[in-house]
C-alpha cells in the first residue's frame, strides 16, 4: 500500500504565472482534499474532490481550481499567481470527508517571486 | 464557522516530562482529530475521538474531549526529542473538511 505522494517537492514561479500541483492518493481512497499552509499558520481548506466531482470549497478565489481523475489522483491549478500564494500546499486523501482520518502527502512548497 | 484553536502557541520541555496541549472549537462536533507536523512537512494523524467519548489513549498519547466546554486536550507522556513538532487539533467544518488553528509548537530538549 503506497501513501500519498505529491509533486513537485519545491517550485519557484513569478507573479502572474500559472502552476499545476499533483497528488496521488493512497490506494483505495476516493476523496482528495487540498490545503494551503502559509508560514506559521495552520492548513486552510481549499477544496475537496469526491469521485471526480468538487465536493466542497473553502474561501479561495476561482483562480484556484482542481481536477480529480478516474484513478482518484488529483491536480491543483492556480492561475495568475500572487505573492501571497507562496505557501506549502498539502494534499490529503481519505475514504470520505472531514469526519474521517485524512492521510496527508509531504506537500509542495511554492514560492512566488 | 468552525475553527480549532490550540493553546499554548509554543511549549518547551525537557525529555521525559509530560506535555499538555489544549484545543477549543466553536460549534458542536461528531468527532475531533489531532495531527502532528514535523518541520513544515505533511501532517500525520495521531488520534480521533468521538463526541460520545471522554477520553482516548494511544501509546503515550491521551486525548480528552469535553463537548460541554467545546474543548479537548492532548497529553504526551514521557516525551522524547523525536516528539518535537507542531500539533494541531482539527474539528470537522461540515461534512467534508477539517479546520485547523495555528497549532502548538512543542520543543522537547534532550
Amino acid at each position: 500500500e503506497t501513501g500519498v505522494t505529491q509533486s513537485p517537492t519545491h517550485l519557484i514561479k513569478t507573479r502572474g504565472q500559472q502552476v499545476t500541483l499533483r497528488c496521488s492518493s493512497q490506494s483505495g481512497h476516493n476523496t482528495v482534499s487540498w490545503y494551503q499552509q502559509a508560514l506559521g499558520q495552520g492548513p486552510q481548506f481549499i477544496f475537496q474532490y469526491y469521485r471526480e466531482e468538487e465536493n466542497g470549497r473553502g474561501n479561495f478565489p476561482p483562480r484556484f481550481s482542481g481536477l480529480q481523475f478516474p484513478n482518484y489522483s488529483s491536480e491543483l491549478n492556480v492561475n495568475a499567481l500572487e505573492l501571497d500564494d507562496s505557501a506549502l500546499y498539502l494534499c490529503a486523501s481519505s475514504l470520505g470527508g472531514g469526519e474521517r482520518e485524512q492521510f496527508f502527502g509531504p506537500g509542495t512548497r511554492l514560492t512566488v517571486l | 464557522s468552525q475553527q480549532g484553536e490550540e493553546d499554548p502557541q509554543a511549549l518547551s520541555i525537557q525529555e521525559g516530562e509530560n506535555a499538555t496541549m489544549n484545543c477549543s472549537y466553536k460549534t458542536s462536533i461528531n468527532n475531533l482529530q489531532w495531527y502532528r507536523q514535523n518541520s513544515g512537512r505533511g501532517l500525520v494523524h495521531l488520534i480521533l475521538i468521538r463526541s460520545n467519548e471522554r477520553e482516548k489513549h494511544s501509546g503515550r498519547l491521551r486525548v480528552t474531549l469535553d463537548t460541554s466546554k467545546k474543548s479537548s486536550s492532548l497529553l504526551i507522556t514521557a516525551s522524547r526529542a523525536a516528539d518535537t513538532a507542531s500539533y494541531f487539533c482539527a474539528p470537522p467544518g461540515g461534512n467534508y473538511k477539517l479546520t485547523f488553528g495555528k497549532g502548538t509548537l512543542l520543543t522537547v530538549n534532550p
